[in-house]
C-alpha cells in the first residue's frame, strides 16, 4: 500500500461544476496535510493547508480532512479551464518529511 | 522579493559529466529539499537538509551529492554514476522540519542528458 494514494485521473468536469479530488494516507499519526497545484512543465504551487478535522475554505477551494478515515479531499467550486492541472496531495508524517501522492490530473472543459 | 531560485532553468549534459544544480532561498528557512520528477510521475526525494552542515539521503540518493555550507544555499550535483539523470529537478524549503510548516518549491531545473 502506498503511503499517500490518489486517483491519477484524468478527472474531467465541465466549466462551472464542482471538482472533487480525493486522497488517502496510511500513516495514522500524520499531522498536517497539503494540496499543491502543478501546471504542465511548472513547479508545484501550494494552494491549501489543513491540520484539523473538518473543512477549510479559501475562495473557491475547500479542503476537507477526516483523520479517522485517513482521508483528505479538495473541492474546487465553479471550476474554470484555468484550474486544469495536476493536483498533488502531500502528508507530513512521522518520518519528518512530506510524502506526496502521484497526483490527480484535472481537466475542466469549457 | 523573497523566494526560492534555481538555476539554470534548462541544462544539457553529455554522458559521463558531472553537473551542479543551484538552489538559493532568502526565506530564512532551515530545511531544504531536492526532488526529482519524471514525466507523468510523482515527486521522489533525493536529499534533504534540516540545518546547515547537515543533510540526509532521501529515497533515491544514489548518483547524487549535496552540500549545505550556507543556510540559504543547497546545491545538488548529479554525478556520472546516476544512470538516468534526465528529469525535472525541484528544490523546496520550509521554515523548519516541524509538521505544520508549509513547504514551498522553486521553479525547477530541467536536465537533459545528450
Amino acid at each position: 500500500q502506498k503511503e499517500v494514494e490518489q486517483n491519477s485521473g484524468p478527472l474531467s468536469v465541465p466549466e462551472g461544476a464542482i471538482a472533487s479530488l480525493n486522497c488517502t494516507y496510511s500513516d495514522r499519526v500524520s499531522q498536517s496535510f497539503f494540496w499543491y497545484r502543478q501546471y504542465s512543465g511548472k513547479s508545484p504551487e501550494l494552494i491549501m493547508s489543513i491540520y484539523s478535522n473538518g473543512d477549510k475554505e479559501d475562495g473557491r477551494f475547500t479542503a476537507q480532512l477526516n483523520k479517522a478515515s485517513q482521508y483528505v479531499s479538495l473541492l474546487i467550486r465553479d471550476s474554470q479551464p484555468s484550474d486544469s492541472a495536476t493536483y498533488l496531495c502531500a502528508v507530513f508524517g512521522n518520518t519528518g518529511k512530506l510524502i506526496f501522492g502521484q497526483g490527480t490530473t484535472l481537466q475542466v472543459k469549457p | 522579493d523573497g523566494g526560492i531560485t534555481q538555476s539554470p532553468k534548462y541544462l544539457f549534459r553529455k554522458e559521463g559529466q558531472n553537473v551542479t544544480l543551484s538552489c538559493e532561498q532568502n526565506l530564512n528557512h532551515d530545511a531544504m529539499y531536492w526532488y526529482r520528477q519524471d514525466p507523468g510521475q510523482g515527486l521522489r526525494l533525493i536529499y534533504y537538509s534540516q540545518i546547515v552542515n547537515d543533510f540526509q539521503k532521501g529515497d533515491i540518493a544514489e548518483g547524487y551529492s549535496v552540500s549545505r555550507e550556507k543556510k540559504e544555499s543547497f546545491p545538488l550535483t548529479v554525478t556520472s554514476a546516476q544512470k538516468n539523470p534526465t528529469a525535472f529537478y525541484l528544490c523546496a524549503s520550509r521554515l523548519d522540519s516541524l509538521s505544520y510548516n508549509e513547504q514551498f518549491f522553486g521553479p525547477g531545473t530541467r536536465l537533459t542528458v545528450l
